[in-house]
């Protein structure tokens, strides 16, 4: 069974940083490419980046490109988001998702971030 | 980016009800696209993909269909378990694939 757990999130203030983890398990980890999509509050779903399975190939919605980067562990089956220079329009739930390849067909319970003073 | 745009953006309907959920891709997306439901305190679950392929798991009363830029989900006889709210995103863009903005399916 495929397994997602997200963490990491919590309260910053604006222009601070935070870094989420995805722990994965159930399936063979670095053969799919991974997501961070995300959901502010009573909002829609943003897709916000994604990694490909050997990590050397990345995306980056606009409006984080230059403030957020997606890495990823295949020897510990774990994906992360380093988040700096947060703003509050970042305040959201971030789900990581596991990729097949183009959509997402397993999703993590969320981490809620919270940018505020 | 493609842009999705979803109708309704809300819907109330009875157990039972035939329902469509309407998706309307800003280019031509060749089926690349996907269907999600998301219950609350839930992550999205995935229903569909490639338009019409039905995800291992999901009820058959749920359907998808569409060519081009327009494409539909049906559920065709609506359970009290379907209450939620239903995401169509695109992938042709990919990686740039991108989301409707959601219809809110409530009971009537």
């Amino acid at each position: 069974e495929v397994q997602l757990l997200d963490s990491g999130g919590g309260l910053v203030q604006p222009g601070g940083s935070l870094r989420l983890s995805c722990a994965a398990s159930g399936f063979p980890f670095g053969n799919y490419a991974m997501s961070w999509v995300r959901q502010p509050p009573g909002k829609g779903l943003e897709l916000v980046s994604t990694i490909s399975g050997s990590g050397d190939s990345t995306y980056y919605a606009d409006s984080v490109k230059g403030r957020f980067t997606i890495s990823r562990d295949n020897s510990k089956s774990a994906l992360f988001l380093q988040m700096n220079n947060l703003r509050a329009e970042d305040t959201a739930l971030y789900y990581c998702a596991k990729d097949r390849p183009a959509f997402s067909d397993s999703w993590g319970q969320g981490t809620l971030v919270t940018v505020s003073s | 980016d493609i842009q999705m745009t979803q109708s309704p953006s809300s819907l109330s309907a009875s157990v039972g009800d035939r329902v469509t959920i309407t998706c309307r891709a800003s280019q031509g997306i060749n089926y690349s696209l996907a269907w999600y439901q998301q219950k609350p305190g839930e992550p999205p679950k995935l229903l569909l993909y490639a338009a019409s392929i039905l995800e291992s798991g999901v009820p058959s009363r749920f359907s998808g269909s569409g060519s081009g830029t327009d494409y539909t989900l049906t559920i065709s006889s609506l359970q009290p378990e379907d209450f939620a709210t239903y995401y169509c995103q695109q992938y042709y863009g990919t990686p740039a694939a991108t989301f409707g903005q959601g219809t809110k399916l409530e009971i009537k």
